[in-house]
């Protein structure tokens, strides 16, 4: 199994321009995310989906957007890109197995600088 | 909202020494999560601690989860240069058993 996998691994975009980053995993997991990183910040939620079809805001969702069409891929958007953006980007998907979301499992990570 | 604090934010040790790193949540957790992430990495998942007090052990590494389930401590025996990274405890963030809040992490580093 491939677990996890985002697409692309790294991006330099223009201040204004616009992208979509990818991530599909192969596990059936039902809850998907996405986090950015950056130095000394930690993790932070950017938006979340509990299932196909349903997406929600997490803790920086502003300048992005997501969407849910398929049970396993998730797109994050960037509509304007701006410098704020530049970091790295992670998807996580999980699932419940009675004692509330089991471990995520990470993607390798996208690598976004916004010039 | 929530807020899961972690310390030290950095520690360095001479290899074969101990290591503990400490998280504290602002809020009563239903379970706590640790995650390590080697430099240039990305998170990979150590464990989930669910009970009251509860204690596991994974080879060098100890986990425990406080008894009023708001604390958690991930402690190293005898680092190796394999153990270096960052570690991060996270817990359901928002009364919400969907999303997990992160700690900011502690950074590892080993001298050979």
């Amino acid at each position: 199994n491939a677990g996890v996998t985002q697409t692309p691994k790294f991006r330099v975009l223009k201040t204004g321009q616009s992208m979509t980053l990818l991530c599909a995993q192969d596990m059936n997991h039902e809850y998907m995310y996405w986090y950015r990183q950056d130095p000394g910040m930690g993790l932070r939620l950017i938006h979340y989906s509990v299932g196909e079809g349903t997406t929600a805001k997490g803790e920086v969702p502003d300048g992005y957007n997501v969407s849910r069409l398929k049970k396993q891929n998730f797109l994050l958007g960037l509509e304007s890109a701006a410098p704020s953006q530049t970091s790295v980007y992670f998807c996580a998907s999980s699932y419940d197995r009675g004692q509330g979301i089991y471990g995520y499992t990470f993607g390798s990570g996208t690598r976004l600088t916004v010039v | 909202g929530q807020q899961v604090m972690q310390i030290p934010q950095y520690q360095h040790v001479q290899e074969g020494e101990d290591f503990t790193t400490y998280c504290n949540s602002s809020t009563t957790l239903s379970n706590i999560q640790w995650y390590k992430q080697r430099p240039g990495g990305h998170p990979v998942f150590l464990i989930q601690l669910v009970k009251s007090g509860e204690v596991k052990k994974q080879k060098r590494l100890t986990f425990q989860f406080g008894e009023a389930k708001k604390n958690s401590s991930l402690h190293i025996t005898a680092t190796q240069t394999t153990d270096v990274g960052t570690y991060f405890c996270a817990g359901p963030s928002g009364g919400s058993n969907y999303k997990l809040t992160f700690g900011k992490g502690t950074l590892l580093t080993v001298n050979p």
